[in-house]
């Protein structure tokens, strides 16, 4: 395998559940990232982790949970979400959170709340 | 405040014509940097093209080019010779020296290559 994967690539879940969505890298980044994409908005940054640290967390809500247990691995758990939580998420890596480095994407996991 | 704004929504170009991107930034660093994406239907985002604040030549990579002009802070996309597998959303996006652990985007463009 090589680049970001992201699993799994739909999900579909009741408010009332609980779900984890997955995302691994084989590139050697030492930053990972957890965008949101809605419909008709830009994507929006959740969550940087760099060396494993948490080094950014954009107001996300608390239903939201990142966890990040080694350089190669990030993990966002849900629970009660909301339908407005229905989106697409995408996992970012890249060689560091540095100005002039570009990230590397999965193919997001697809989400509806229902 | 917008950091990113990309004003066309959708744009459409005959196969192998060049079509340029649009793409303007609001950001008070001296130093950061641009970044062109594509996204096939599939959800990908697919690196392009990167500038810099201070690069003095414009970025190219292979049918890609990136027109920087600094001081009107525009950072357009231009593919050249059109290919049906252009067709696709493409962000253009930003890294600040203050928080490069943000990149930012723009709402993106759909392209659509006409055969």
């Amino acid at each position: 395998e090589t680049g970001v994967t992201q699993t799994p690539r739909h999900l579909v879940m009741g408010m009332t559940n609980k779900k984890s969505l997955k995302c691994e890298q084989h590139l050697g980044h030492n930053a990972m990232y957890w965008y949101k994409q809605s419909a008709k908005k830009p994507l929006e940054l959740m969550f940087v982790y760099s060396l494993e640290e948490r080094v950014e967390n954009n107001s996300v809500p608390s239903r939201f949970s990142p966890e990040c247990p080694n350089s190669s691995h990030l993990f966002l758990h849900l629970h009660t979400l909301q339908p407005e939580d229905s989106a697409l998420y995408l996992c970012a890596s890249s060689q560091e959170s540095g100005l002039n480095t570009e990230a590397f994407f999965g193919q997001g996991t697809r989400l509806t709340v229902v | 405040a917008q950091k990113i704004t990309q004003t066309q929504p959708g744009m459409f170009v005959q196969e192998k014509e060049a079509v340029t991107l649009d793409c303007t930034y609001d950001t008070s660093d001296q130093s950061y940097g641009l970044f062109w994406y594509k996204q096939p239907s599939s959800g990908e985002m697919i690196f392009l093209i990167y500038q810099g604040s201070y690069d003095e030549q414009n970025a190219t990579e292979g049918r890609y080019s990136l027109n920087f002009q600094k001081a009107r802070k525009s950072a357009n996309l231009v593919i050249s010779a059109s290919q049906l597998g252009d067709s696709a959303m493409y962000f253009c996006a930003m890294r600040e020296d203050y928080n490069n652990n943000d990149m930012r985007f723009g709402a993106g463009t759909r392209l659509t290559v006409k055969p």
